[in-house]
């Protein structure tokens, strides 16, 4: 039972248009969200997060914007970079407890 | 630079060997999370400890798998029997455990191939 969807497995955008990824969750209880990125042979890091008191958070080249009565976030990137190149891991939480449900991630590639 | 140190980075084994992953959180966080990614499955949790205390181990498979944390700056995962299904890649992250940011520091994983 996924509680966290990360429904496009791969995106490829060019080098400096936008890259959308989105992300679905089912638990009404999630109230706080993270987006994590990963490089081959490297754990995740964290990159942006909102708080359901939001709708949108924004931190340089990346945007996260929050749906709650869709149930939906989505990470903006402008412009992509190829360094943006990466596997992107959403993650949703209950308040302030510590665990963590993460997506089945979504491979980003940024082509020149 | 505080970070999660994770060994070995590659284990191989052959079925039915147990095996061992150590994880060293970073100092003063006092949450540490075990994951397994897998394709299918993306980051999956198996077991996470405040302040060395067991909170949940659901994702784990019981008769097989034990986390443990001897002292603050050791955290065990093993594996025994190890099955060629328990090839993955295993996370280790901390965390401080307060605040509403709950943003976790993950290792750079023990790669796992049961033969």
């Amino acid at each position: 039972d996924q509680q966290v969807k990360q429904n496009s497995p791969s995106l490829s955008v060019q080098e400096g248009r936008i890259s959308i990824l989105n992300c679905d969750y089912t638990n009404s209880m999630f109230d706080y969200f993270l987006w994590y990125k990963k490089y081959p042979a490297e754990g995740p890091t964290f990159l942006i997060s909102i708080s359901s008191i939001k709708d949108k958070n924004e931190d340089g080249r990346f945007t996260v914007f929050l749906n709650k009565s869709a149930k939906h976030l989505s990470l903006h990137i402008v412009p992509s970079q190829p360094g943006d190149s990466a596997v992107y891991f959403c993650a949703a939480t209950p308040g302030t407890a510590s665990k963590l449900t993460f997506g089945t991630g979504t491979r980003l590639q940024v082509t020149l | 630079d505080a970070r999660v140190t994770q060994t070995p980075r590659h284990k191989v084994t052959e079925m039915g060997q147990e095996v061992t992953m150590r994880c060293q959180p970073i100092l003063g966080h006092n949450t540490v999370f075990w994951y397994r990614q897998t394709m299918m499955q993306g980051l999956e949790l198996l077991a996470y400890f405040r302040n060395r205390a067991p909170l949940d181990d659901s994702g784990m498979p019981k008769d097989r798998f034990s986390a443990e944390m001897p002292d603050a700056t050791l955290a065990t995962l093993k594996i025994q029997p190890s099955e060629p299904r328990d090839s993955a890649v295993y996370f280790c992250a901390s965390g401080p455990g307060w605040g509403a940011k709950n943003i976790q520091y993950f290792g750079a994983g023990t790669r796992l191939s049961v033969l």
